[in-house]
C-alpha cells in the first residue's frame, strides 16, 4: 500500500462532465505534484503546489483546476476535457526545499481517466 | 536546463542474471541528486535508489545498485539476481538544487525478466 492515496482509481467521463480526482497524504510533506502520463510514457509534471500555494504550472489548459485545500490534500477539478486528456493522472508528494535532497517524491497509484 | 535519457526503450533479462539498466544526464547545477523509480503495469511508481552529485560512494539498496560516474555524467541502475517481479518500467529521475521542487523523467526502459 502507497502513503499517498488517490481516489477514484479508474475514472470514465464524458466531454461535457465535470469531475475531480483526489489524493491525500499523511507524510507531513509541504509539497504535492500532479502529474499526466500517457503509455510507455514517463510522467508530465502538470502542477506543483508548496505549502498550499501553486507554484509551479506548466503551461497547464484551464479545462484542468488544481487545488490544494489544506497541508494533506490535493484535488484536481476536470471539466469539458478532450479525448486526448485520457491518461493515468498521479499525485505526489515531498518534501519542500530545505530539507536533505536525498527525499524522493512518494507517488500514489494514480487515477486511468478515460474521456468518451 | 536539466536533462535525462534513457536510450533502451526495452530490455530482456533471464530470471536471475543481472542486468544494467543506463542513465546519462545533463545539468548546469554543482548539486543534483538522482532517483530511479519502479513502475510496473498497475501504475504506481515506487522509489528504489538514490544518488546525490557530492556522495562519494555508490547507492546500493538491497539487490539495486547505481553505477554513478560523474565525470560522465552516467547513473546506470544495476539489478542483480533479477526475479520475475522485475518487470516494469524504469525510470531515471533528477532533481537539481536551485528548482528544487522539480523533477526531471527520462523516458523510461521497459524490463522483462524471462523465466
Amino acid at each position: 500500500d502507497t502513503e499517498v492515496t488517490q481516489t477514484p482509481k479508474h475514472l470514465v467521463m464524458g466531454m461535457t462532465n465535470k469531475k475531480s480526482l483526489k489524493c491525500e497524504q499523511h507524510m507531513g510533506h509541504r509539497a504535492m505534484y500532479w502529474y499526466k502520463q500517457k503509455a510507455k510514457k514517463p510522467p508530465e509534471l502538470m502542477f506543483v503546489y508548496s505549502y498550499e500555494k501553486l507554484s509551479i504550472n506548466e503551461s497547464v489548459p484551464s479545462r484542468f483546476s488544481p487545488e490544494c485545500p489544506n497541508s494533506s490534500l490535493l484535488n484536481l477539478h476536470l471539466h469539458a476535457l478532450q479525448p486526448e486528456d485520457s491518461a493515468l493522472y498521479l499525485c505526489a508528494s515531498s518534501q519542500v526545499q530545505g530539507a536533505p535532497s536525498n527525499q524522493p517524491q512518494h507517488f500514489g497509484d494514480g487515477t486511468r481517466l478515460s474521456i468518451l | 536546463a536539466q536533462k535525462i535519457t534513457q536510450t533502451q526503450p526495452g530490455m530482456f533479462v533471464q530470471e536471475k542474471e543481472a542486468v544494467t539498466l543506463d542513465c546519462t544526464y545533463d545539468t548546469s547545477d554543482q548539486s543534483y541528486g538522482l532517483f530511479w523509480y519502479k513502475q510496473p503495469s498497475s501504475g504506481e511508481m515506487i522509489f528504489l535508489i538514490y544518488q546525490g552529485s557530492y556522495d562519494e560512494q555508490n547507492a546500493t539498496e538491497g539487490r539495486y545498485s547505481l553505477n554513478f560516474q560523474k565525470a560522465r555524467k552516467s547513473a546506470n541502475l544495476v539489478i542483480s539476481a533479477s526475479q520475475l517481479g522485475d518487470s516494469a518500467m524504469y525510470f531515471c529521475a533528477m532533481r537539481g538544487l536551485y528548482n528544487f521542487n522539480k523533477f526531471y523523467f527520462g523516458s523510461g526502459t521497459k524490463l522483462n525478466v524471462k523465466p
